[in-house]
């Protein structure tokens, strides 16, 4: 059984371009979270796709976008890249209990290194 | 005051010894609590999950929860070397179950043996 998987694992841009992020969630989840992690730093919330809608969303600007599929799987898009953007970006799944979210598991993550 | 606090370490704790992680919130309406384990260049794995007063134990790791002094704690026996990791406390701070966790920092714990 898969796990959250992510893609690409690492990647080098320069400001002011445009990245996308994937992730495909863990068999059985529908719901997918975006995190990002500065280092030393711990996961900040990005925002969270549910049912291909954005449900809730974290302080981050507009440059932060996401889309999800129909099989779950989910983007992150971040336009205008700017150093500060350099993090670990992580996807997280679970899947609706009643009205509460299971706890999430999390992908291997992708690197971004802004230049 | 932060929403969720840590000590953010490092702790060194001998090789057999208990370690204690500790984390303090501020969303007195938070219902569920959580402890992943970050190894360096890893993504946080899920531990232990408390969602009431007291104490819950899952082998040698124990999670205790104090809503009143809105106060969560990792207990660690018999620490092993593979336990050296960060421990990321993590609390749901909004009205919608588990969606948009708040992390601690993170405590860096070394078990020396």
């Amino acid at each position: 059984d898969a796990g959250v998987t992510q893609s690409p694992t690492h990647l080098i841009k320069t400001r002011g371009q445009q990245v996308t992020l994937r992730c495909s969630p863990k068999s059985g989840h529908d719901t997918v979270s975006w995190y990002q992690q500065a280092l030393g730093q711990g996961p900040q919330f990005i925002f969270q796709y549910y049912e291909e809608e954005e449900r809730q969303r974290g302080n981050f600007p507009d440059r932060f976008s996401g889309h999800q599929f129909p099989n779950y799987s989910s983007e992150l898009n971040v336009n205008a890249l700017l150093l500060g953007d350099s993090a670990l970006y992580l996807c997280a799944s679970s899947f609706y209990v009643g009205t509460a979210n299971s706890p999430l598991h999390f992908g291997n993550g992708t690197r971004l290194t802004v230049t | 005051q932060k929403e969720v606090e840590q000590n953010s370490g490092p702790l060194s704790v001998p090789e057999g010894a208990i370690a204690s992680l500790n984390c303090t919130y501020s969303d007195r309406v938070s219902q569920s609590f959580f402890w992943y384990r970050q190894y360096s260049g890893k993504s946080p794995e899920l531990i232990m999950s408390i969602y009431s007063n007291g104490d819950k134990e899952d082998g040698r790791f124990t999670a205790q929860l104090n809503k009143a002094s809105q106060y969560v704690s990792l207990l660690i026996r018999d620490s092993q070397p593979s336990d050296s990791a960060t421990y990321l406390c993590a609390v749901p701070l909004s009205n919608f179950g588990n969606e948009k966790l708040t992390f601690g920092t993170g405590t860096r714990l070394t078990i020396i043996p």
